[in-house]
């Protein structure tokens, strides 16, 4: 298996522009996280999906962030208008429930810059 | 809400030795899992050893090995023969075992391999 596979692996981009970050989970996996790693918040949950239904979004720092699922093998995070502040590396992540300490697998990360 | 704790922010071991990488928890919960991953300079997060909360024995994964203290909260790992390759970030996660599935990190300890 690829593994969880994430485009693009770096993106700079001026602040205020749309910065949309793509993940692609392990086939048969019915759960979906995206995670954001920064120095001063370490990993942080920002939502995730079960069966590409949104289950907590609660980690979502606020309106310019949306993510959506619209099959079993796709997602999207999309910052609009990013902000320097933004910078950080997010992470996908996937699993396959089966019932106890069933592993999340992450993907390679996507590290964002916003100037 | 839960919180996990890492009081190391760095350590250092010299090769072959042994070294032990401390976390705490704090939660309410009863049942829960608990999770060591690593992530080397390449930023993978890579799962490393995981412990089911009901389970008395601690878990162990050829040179690692966890101390899980579930009265004292406390969820250790150890590495055996350190080797150079164990140079990395070592985060500790929680997670529920009652239907949220999210992650919750420590600040993770940076491990430093000595030749």
């Amino acid at each position: 298996d690829a593994g969880v596979i994430q485009s693009p692996r770096h993106e700079v981009t001026e602040m205020g522009q749309e910065v949309t970050l793509r993940c692609k989970p392990i086939s048969g996996h019915d759960y979906l996280f995206w995670y954001r790693q920064t120095m001063m918040r370490g990993l942080e949950l920002l939502i995730y999906f079960n069966n590409n239904v949104p289950i907590d979004d609660s980690g979502m720092p606020e309106d310019r962030f949306s993510a959506k699922m619209p099959n079993a093998s796709f997602s999207t995070l999309k910052i609009q208008p990013s902000e320097p502040r933004d910078s950080a590396v997010y992470f996908c992540a996937s699993s396959l429930t089966s019932g106890g300490a069933y592993e999340q697998y992450f993907g390679p990360g996507t590290r964002l810059t916003v100037t | 809400a839960q919180t996990v704790t890492q009081s190391q922010p760095e350590m250092s071991v010299q090769e072959a030795e042994t070294v032990t990488l401390s976390c705490t928890y704090d939660t309410s919960e009863s049942d829960y899992y608990l999770f060591w991953y690593k992530q080397p300079p390449s930023r993978q997060m890579i799962l490393v050893i995981r412990q089911e909360a009901y389970k008395q024995q601690n878990a162990t994964e050829n040179r690692f090995s966890v101390n899980f203290q579930k009265a004292a909260k406390s969820f250790s790992l150890k590495i055996s023969d350190s080797q150079l390759g164990d140079a990395a970030m070592y985060f500790c996660a929680y997670r529920s075992a009652f239907g949220n599935e999210k992650l919750t990190f420590g600040t993770g300890t940076r491990l430093t391999i000595i030749p």
